[in-house]
């Protein structure tokens, strides 16, 4: 079964303090992986798209990277307007309709 | 990208109605999708709903309890009928509006069953 698991499930950081988020993947074939920041009540905002292992993609403070089975969120010198939930898609070869989301890591930056 | 409006925002709703939500997309899209977020849970896709087609659920989603219609490339909507409880949620519409299948939500509509 395709699944995808983020750790952790919170995290608190203090202004200034990089760190990176994780999110492990066990699905039949790859075809991309997506990176989401959302706001309280709002809708998931795109990040990122990567396709394949070795691929880095970055924007301003965060820069995402792709494995063969994990993908890490960097956030380097996080600033308060950080903190959001960081959900991460798979989205699957077999159907390309479909993202399979994880359940998202809770970010607060503190000043 | 693709500027995506839902309708209405928040509603709170008696079980045994039902209620519609809208979606309108700024710019043509094949590409539909209807997601719920539960409270503090990730999403799930409903349904997706292409325009000339009938939508196609997810396993545990049924058309008698979530309706949707697409009557054309910019609009669609979904209903969520006979309501209780346990549908209490933030339901989400998403599209593709380009060929590298990049997902654009719109803001939600955050529903609460009484």
């Amino acid at each position: 079964e395709d699944q995808v698991t983020q750790s952790p499930e919170a995290l608190r950081l203090q202004e200034g303090e990089s760190s990176s988020l994780n999110c492990s993947y066990t699905v039949s074939g790859l075809r991309g992986l997506f990176w989401y920041r959302q706001d309280p009540g709002k809708g998931p905002e795109f990040l990122f798209t990567l396709y394949s292992a070795g691929e880095e993609k970055e924007k301003e403070r965060l820069k995402a990277t792709l494995t063969k089975k994990e993908s890490f969120l960097h956030i380097t010198a996080p600033k308060p307007e950080d903190s959001a939930t960081y959900l991460c898609a798979v989205q699957t070869i077999y159907n390309t309709d479909k993202l399979i989301f994880g359940t998202g890591t809770r970010l607060q930056v503190f000043p | 990208s693709a500027v995506i409006s839902q309708k209405p925002s928040r509603d709170i709703c008696q079980r045994g109605t039902s209620l519609t939500i809208q979606c309108q997309v700024d710019s043509q899209v094949t590409m539909m999708f209807w997601y719920r977020q539960q409270p503090g849970q990730s999403l799930t896709l409903i349904a997706t709903a292409n325009q000339g087609s009938e939508a196609t659920y997810e396993s545990g989603f049924v058309i008698d309890k979530f309706p949707i219609s697409r009557p054309n490339l910019t609009f669609s909507t979904l209903t969520v009928s006979n309501m209780s409880p346990e549908d209490s949620s933030i339901y989400l519409c998403s599209v593709v509006p380009g060929q590298n299948w990049e997902q654009f939500f719109g803001p939600g509509t955050r529903l609460t069953v009484l």
